[in-house]
């Protein structure tokens, strides 16, 4: 069974104040994992897509980093409007379908 | 236009009561899903298909029927609803070529009383 965990479950940042967040996964042989933004009120918006070990994919202040048990989301000085709930899912070689981390709920302060 | 759309967007209903959730696309995508959205428990799926002929039973099936009626659409019911399934209930979509991401409507915020 694939399963995905995601951390720390909440994160509080100062404007500018640079920080990650983490992704743990087990999967029987990973064909992807993938990021999304979830505003509140709103479904989950794609960010990227990672198929294998040191692949990186960068968008404005974000970069996503992949190894072979985890995932990164960088946030590289990060503004009020990058708060949000970051999730993380992951496809494995035995499924068809995503299994979902519960999520990062990620504050950005002015 | 949103390329997802789920309606209604909120709804508040009584125990007992039949329930349809409607989703439409026009992405031209083959695969679609249903998932609820619980504080602490994260997405978990409840039915997906493939295509039109194609239905799936996923985590948490047990209390709700799906029908793919087109393509384009995707429909969740409950029959009887009870308060348990108060939830927020996405609808997504995907290309079947690759490892194609998913993509989320905005979702039914539905309560049971």
């Amino acid at each position: 069974e694939d399963q995905v965990t995601q951390s720390p479950e909440a994160l509080r940042l100062q404007e500018g104040e640079s920080s990650s967040l983490n992704c743990s996964y087990t999967v029987s042989g990973l064909r992807g994992l993938f990021w999304y933004r979830q505003d509140p009120g709103k479904g989950p918006e794609f960010l990227f897509t990672l198929y294998s070990a040191g692949e990186e994919k960068e968008k404005e202040r974000l970069k996503a980093t992949l190894t072979k048990k985890e995932s990164f989301l960088h946030i590289t000085a990060p503004k009020p409007e990058d708060s949000a709930t970051y999730l993380c899912a992951v496809i494995g070689s035995g499924y068809s379908t995503l299994t979902f981390g519960k999520g990062t709920m990620l504050l950005v302060s002015p | 236009d949103a390329d997802v759309t789920q309606t209604p967007r909120n709804r508040i209903t009584k125990t007992g009561k039949r329930i349809m959730l409607e989703c439409s696309q026009t992405k031209g995508h083959d695969r679609m899903y249903w998932y609820r959205q619980d504080p602490g428990l994260g997405l978990r799926l409840i039915y997906y298909s493939f295509d039109v002929k194609d239905i799936n039973k996923g985590e948490i099936s047990d209390g709700y029927s799906v029908s793919r009626q087109a393509q384009a659409k995707f429909s969740l019911s409950l029959e009887s609803a009870i308060p348990n399934q108060t939830a927020l209930y996405f609808c997504a979509t995907s290309a079947s070529t690759g490892n194609q991401p998913q993509h989320f409507g905005d979702g039914t915020r539905l309560s049971i009383l």
